[in-house]
């Protein structure tokens, strides 16, 4: 059974600080990883997906990293800010065809101005 | 561009009352549907997602049902809830053949 587990549970950083949230799974067989973003008591909001075949993905301050072998995934956060403050969920999908993603419990993310 | 809306936004319910929670697409044809839930300290758990009308796959076996009478409308159900049936519920859309999930803004759902 995929577990995924999602290191640290909460982070606390000062406006600026370049950061790194952590997400490992235990079956290396997926298909894909997605990282997400939750603000409080709102849906998620889709950051980046990274195919198996890919080691890593862009968009804007945001970089993801994938390495399916040892089970591992980054997400880097340049320059943090303080709109950034939200729960990064990060989710597998797995190599099997089905589509039920396994997500993460989260990082809880505050950054101070 | 596409949207998605679930209502309501909060709701609290009774032991043993009926729920429907809808959820509805807007600005896309045939998507694939998905029902989560999220509850208190535990990660999303997926529930039923559905290819295409009248087709529902359960993830989980549970107290809830799902419907889908329309393209882009989908629909949670329960005859009797259950205090354990209490948490944040989130409906997601993909495209057939993509992978990004695209979530709605979620029903928080409170069983007493």
């Amino acid at each position: 059974k995929q577990e995924v587990t999602q290191i640290p549970a909460a982070l606390s950083v000062p406006e600026g600080e370049n950061l790194v949230l952590n997400c490992s799974f235990t079956d290396s067989a997926i298909y894909n990883l997605q990282w997400f973003r939750q603000d409080p008591g709102k849906g998620l909001t889709s950051l980046l997906l990274i195919q198996s075949s890919q080691r890593e993905q862009t968009s804007g301050r945001l970089n993801a990293s994938l390495d399916k072998s040892s089970g591992r995934s980054t997400l880097y956060i340049a320059a943090s800010q303080p709109g950034d403050s939200a729960t990064y969920l990060c989710a597998v999908r797995p190599g099997t065809g089905r589509r039920a993603l396994t997500f993460g419990s989260g990082t809880r993310l505050q950054v101070q101005p | 561009s596409q949207t998605i809306h679930q209502w309501p936004a909060t709701l609290v319910q009774p032991v043993g009352s009926p729920l429907s929670l809808e959820c509805t697409v807007e600005g896309t044809s045939n998507p694939n549907l998905y029902w989560y839930r999220q509850a208190a300290g535990r990660g999303l758990q997926l529930l039923f997602y559905s290819v295409g009308i009248g087709q529902i796959s359960s993830e989980v076996p549970q107290n809830l049902s799902a419907s889908r009478p329309q393209d882009r409308q989908f629909i949670l159900s329960s005859k009797k809830l259950l205090l354990s049936d209490s948490g944040f519920y989130l409906c997601a859309w993909s495209v057939e053949g993509a992978d990004t999930q695209y979530f709605g803004p979620g029903t928080r759902l409170t069983v007493l």
